[in-house]
């Protein structure tokens, strides 16, 4: 069964709006958890990583908001802007060490100009 | 649904001999079959790209005779890593993508780590 889930295929954003993008999970042994950005015709590329020890992980316009007891992470794009469009992935794993990754299904963004 | 299942977990093996590594997808027809490499908190970085009783499409650098990718069937997707080297030693990840992700979703396995001693 999947083990994280991104519940929300798509999404679209205004320029200059926040962007939210939600995940949720259901094993509470998960310890390290990330965020990554595809464009087409390329690999994902690490976004934001945040461990269950914080709740907030903040670098530039991207901050990744861990809610533990909810089982429950966002990330969050402020100002959201054009090139951002892409798709995103959350991933989560047991410990920072990267053994074993378990992925959403990804959110596609579009940021409208 | 949309689970894909990739074996094993770990590996380790001599350096000269080849390691396959299969992903299967469980309940969902794998119409194209990503596998990528990974290094700690960077890129999954594409090694090839397969469609279903297609030859496999490798990116720039990608060795096709070191990384032998099989997508025989729509549930699955086999890597072999032939001759491994410590060079080698990595996570890979594959990815599936099918009519259950809509176009535009893909369905990640859980990675195997490889190490090469």
């Amino acid at each position: 069964d999947q083990q994280v889930k991104q519940n929300s295929p798509s999404l679209s954003v205004q320029e200059g709006r926040i962007s939210i993008l939600n995940c949720d999970y259901t094993n509470s042994m998960f310890d390290y958890f990330l965020w990554y950005k595809k464009y087409p015709a390329e690999g994902p590329t690490f976004l934001i990583s945040i461990s269950s020890i914080k709740d907030k992980n903040e670098d530039g316009r991207f901050t990744v908001f861990l809610n533990k007891s909810a089982k429950h992470l966002s990330l969050h794009i402020v100002p959201s802007q054009p090139g951002d469009s892409a798709v995103y992935f959350c991933a989560a794993a047991l410990d920072y060490t990267g053994n074993q990754f378990y992925f959403g299904t990804g959110t596609s963004l579009t940021v409208i100009p | 649904g949309a689970v894909v299942s990739q074996h094993p977990s770990r590996v380790i093996c001599k350096s000269g001999t080849s390691v396959k590594i299969e992903c299967r997808s469980l309940d969902f027809q794998a119409t194209t079959m990503f596998w990528y490499r990974q290094f700690p908190k960077q890129s999954l970085m594409l090694m090839a790209t397969s469609n279903e009783g297609s030859k496999a499409t490798y990116e720039q650098g990608v060795e096709k005779d070191k990384f032998l990718i099989n997508h025989a069937s729509l549930t699955l997707s086999t890597l072999t890593v032939t001759s491994a080297h410590p060079e080698d030693s990595s996570f890979y990840i594959c990815s599936a993508s099918g009519t259950l992700q809509g176009g535009y979703g893909y369905t990640f396995g859980s990675g195997t780590r490889l190490t090469v001693v």
